[in-house]
């Protein structure tokens, strides 16, 4: 079955700087890639997603990055601030059906 | 629309008892996700449904674990007997068709 590995598992960074975190898959076959954000607390919420027929999406300050041939994809956040902080969780979708999660990042913004 | 709701947000068992968790997905969407989420192990898929039909349950980690959705608006995780180390935070999520999952507020379960 897909195998997501996510990295780092934490990171830490100042207010301002950028923040990446980098997702692997295993299924050739997966076509959909998003990113969730979940609070301490909340529930997981989605943040950005991209598809397998585009290599770059943006969204304000965050950005998400696709390489299908090396089965690898990023999240970018610039200019991060204290709010950012959080679990950030990549998936694929598992054949075109459900979504296998990464084990998360924790970010943190210090101001 | 409300939302994925779940019920309840709490729940405080004993070991041996049964818990039923509840999930109503939104409206008009075709599937439905059930996760189990620890510091130890992430963020699980369980089971899931589409059009109210089990796709796949590869992810129940035993038989005490069941889930069933007898309609497109309603669908339930039973836990019986219940074990500590099913404490944990249980989401439901639901979409339409392959789309962006839409995740409820999850049910706390603990386990003494």
């Amino acid at each position: 079955g897909e195998n997501v590995e996510q990295h780092p598992s934490t990171l830490s960074v100042q207010e301002g700087d950028s923040a990446v975190i980098k997702c692997t898959y295993s299924d050739s076959a997966s076509n959909y890639f998003p990113w969730y954000k979940q609070e301490l607390g909340k529930r997981p919420q989605l943040i950005i997603d991209i598809r397998s027929n585009v290599g770059e999406k943006k969204d304000q300050r965050i950005a998400v990055t696709l390489n299908k041939t090396a089965k690898h994809f990023s999240l970018h956040i610039t200019e991060t601030q204290p709010e950012d902080s959080a679990v950030y969780f990549c998936a694929s979708d598992q054949a075109g059906t459900a979504l296998i999660f990464g084990k998360g990042t924790t970010l943190s913004v210090s101001s | 629309d409300a939302g994925v709701i779940q019920s309840p947000r709490h729940e405080v068992t004993e070991m041996g008892q049964e818990v039923t968790l509840r999930c109503k997905p939104i409206s008009g969407h075709n599937s439905l996700f059930w996760y189990r989420q620890t510091m130890m192990r992430g963020l699980e898929l369980l089971i899931y449904f589409n059009n109210n039909v089990p796709i796949d349950d590869s992810g129940m980690p035993e038989d005490r674990f069941s889930a069933k959705m007898p309609n497109a608006s309603f669908s339930t995780l039973k836990i019986q007997p219940s074990e500590p180390r099913d404490s944990a935070v249980y989401f439901c999520a639901s979409s339409l068709f392959h789309n962006e999952q839409y995740f409820g507020p999850g049910t706390r379960l603990t386990v003494t």
